[in-house]
C-alpha cells in the first residue's frame, strides 16, 4: 500500500470554527488531492497540488483553502466550517495521470 | 469536460455467479480509464487501470474490464463472485497531456451486494 496517512481519522466540530485537516505522504509523489465523498455524488475534487506551494481549485473549492510547503504534506483548512462540509474527506496522491492516484484513509468530520 | 456515467447504483448478484458493472465514459479521446473499489469504512483501493494497448486489462482479485472505444465503455467484469467482493465500486477517467493537471474524475459509484 502506498504510504499516505491522514489525520485526524475522526472529527466532531462546531459550526463556524476553522478546522485542518492533514495528508502526510512518503512516496514522495508530484501530485496530491483532496476529495470529499458524500451519498449520491462519488468523490468531489476539492483541490489540488501539483508541486510545492503550487495548487489549484477543483469542482468543489469554495469554503476550503489547501497549502503544500513540503512535498510530503497536504493541508486542507476549512476557515469556518459549516453543516453541508459535514462529509468524509479523502487525500490522495500520484506521479502522473497514467498510473492512477493512490488514497489514504479519509477522515470522517462532522459539523453540528 | 469528461465526466463518468455508472447506471447502477445497487447491484445484487448471488455468490458463484458473474458480475458485470457498467462504465461509460465522455472525453474527446482515449482517456485513462481506472476501476476502483470501497469496503465499507475504507479508502478507495486501486483494482485495474487502462491507457493503451490491449483493450482487455487484468486487475487485482480476479476482477478485468474491457475498454470499447466504440461504445465510450470500459465495464468491470468478474467469472465468479465471493462473498468478500460486496463493496462500491468507482470507475473514473483521467485526462491525457495535461499540462500541470493530472486529474480523475470517477463516478458516483456502484454498490455491489452478495447474497450466499
Amino acid at each position: 500500500d502506498a504510504g499516505i496517512t491522514q489525520s485526524p481519522r475522526h472529527k466532531v466540530t462546531e459550526t463556524g470554527t476553522p478546522v485542518t485537516l492533514r495528508c502526510h505522504q512518503t512516496e514522495n509523489h508530484r501530485y496530491m488531492y483532496w476529495y470529499r465523498q458524500d451519498p449520491g455524488h462519488g468523490l468531489r475534487l476539492i483541490h489540488y497540488s501539483y508541486g510545492v506551494k503550487d495548487t489549484d481549485k477543483g469542482e468543489v473549492s469554495d469554503g476550503y483553502s489547501v497549502s503544500r510547503s513540503k512535498t510530503e504534506d497536504f493541508l486542507l483548512t476549512l476557515e469556518s466550517a459549516t453543516s453541508s462540509q459535514t462529509s468524509v474527506y479523502f487525500c490522495a496522491i500520484s506521479e502522473w495521470t497514467g498510473i492512477g492516484q493512490y488514497f489514504g484513509p479519509g477522515t470522517r468530520l462532522t459539523v453540528t | 469536460a469528461q465526466s463518468v456515467t455508472q447506471p447502477d447504483i445497487h447491484i445484487t448478484v448471488s455468490e458463484g455467479a458473474s458480475l458485470e458493472l457498467r462504465c461509460n465514459y465522455s472525453y474527446g479521446a482515449t482517456p485513462y480509464l481506472f476501476w476502483y473499489v470501497q469496503s465499507p469504512g475504507q479508502g478507495l483501493q486501486l483494482l485495474l487501470k487502462y491507457f493503451s494497448g490491449d483493450t482487455l486489462v487484468q486487475g487485482i482479485k480476479g476482477f478485468e474490464a474491457e475498454f470499447k472505444r466504440s461504445q465510450s465503455s470500459f465495464n468491470l467484469r468478474k467469472p465468479s463472485v465471493h462473498w468478500s467482493d460486496a463493496a462500491e465500486y468507482f470507475c473514473a477517467v483521467g485526462e491525457v497531456n495535461t499540462g500541470t493537471a493530472s486529474k480523475l474524475t470517477f463516478g458516483t459509484g456502484t454498490r455491489l451486494q452478495v447474497t450466499l
